[in-house]
């Protein structure tokens, strides 16, 4: 069946160094895909968005590129902060439907 | 502002007991999804509701499994009876219709359940 994926489980990066997280999708019918960052003992939060009619989009810190061609997503984090470490998931939501599907995470740790 | 509101926090039982895991919604929010987490499974949708109506519930493991949400304001998922590889963290999320369609959800801090 077709699934999110991601291609690292985890990822550590120097405090005050940018991070980059990759995410792998299979289905092209997906519409929205999303980022959920999720911290220890905590539900998942959501991060940002972006639609499939778009391959870039910018938040404060955080920026999405989705690439269709290869169905490949990542989140890039500028300027890492102890607070950014956390389990990330990538998700996706098929066109003309509300049901999320997540990937399997990936944990990122920020290195005083 | 109030956030979705889970409960209990942490729940240890007894294999073969009736666990109850309770869900008050983000006011105003007219969806509502049941989680699963666990490690070799990731998160999985159980069930969801749109204005109190189960909606799919293709996600829902077996008979053992009910959800319930009689009112705007509370849902419930009921294990009856539990095993211990029901053993898992279960998340409530709320949306409003306009983000239900771009995946933003908004999770509560999720119900730690232990079956022995």
């Amino acid at each position: 069946g077709e699934s999110v994926g991601l291609h690292l489980p985890t990822l550590s990066v120097q405090e005050g160094d940018n991070s980059i997280i990759n995410c792998a999708y299979s289905n092209s019918a997906s519409d929205y895909f999303i980022w959920y960052k999720q911290e220890s003992g905590k539900g998942p939060q959501f991060i940002i968005d972006i639609r499939s009619n778009m391959d870039k989009r910018q938040g404060q810190r955080v920026t999405v590129l989705l690439n269709k061609t290869v169905k490949h997503l990542s989140l890039q984090i500028a300027a890492t902060q102890p607070g950014d470490s956390a389990v990330y998931f990538c998700a996706e939501l098929p066109s003309m439907d509300e049901k999320l599907t997540f990937g399997t995470g990936t944990r990122l740790t920020i290195i005083p | 502002d109030a956030g979705v509101i889970q409960s209990p926090r942490h729940e240890v039982t007894e294999m073969g007991q009736e666990v109850t895991l309770r869900c008050k919604p983000i006011s105003g929010h007219d969806y509502l999804f049941w989680y699963r987490q666990t490690m070799m499974r990731g998160l999985e949708l159980l069930i969801y509701f749109n204005n109190n109506v189960p909606i799919d519930d293709s996600g829902m493991p077996e008979d053992r499994f009910s959800a319930k949400m009689p009112n705007a304001s509370f849902s419930t998922l009921k294990i009856q009876p539990s095993e211990p590889r029901d053993s898992a963290v279960y998340f409530c999320a709320s949306t409003l219709p306009g983000t239900a369609n771009t995946g933003e959800l908004f999770f509560g801090e999720g119900s730690r359940l232990t079956v022995l």
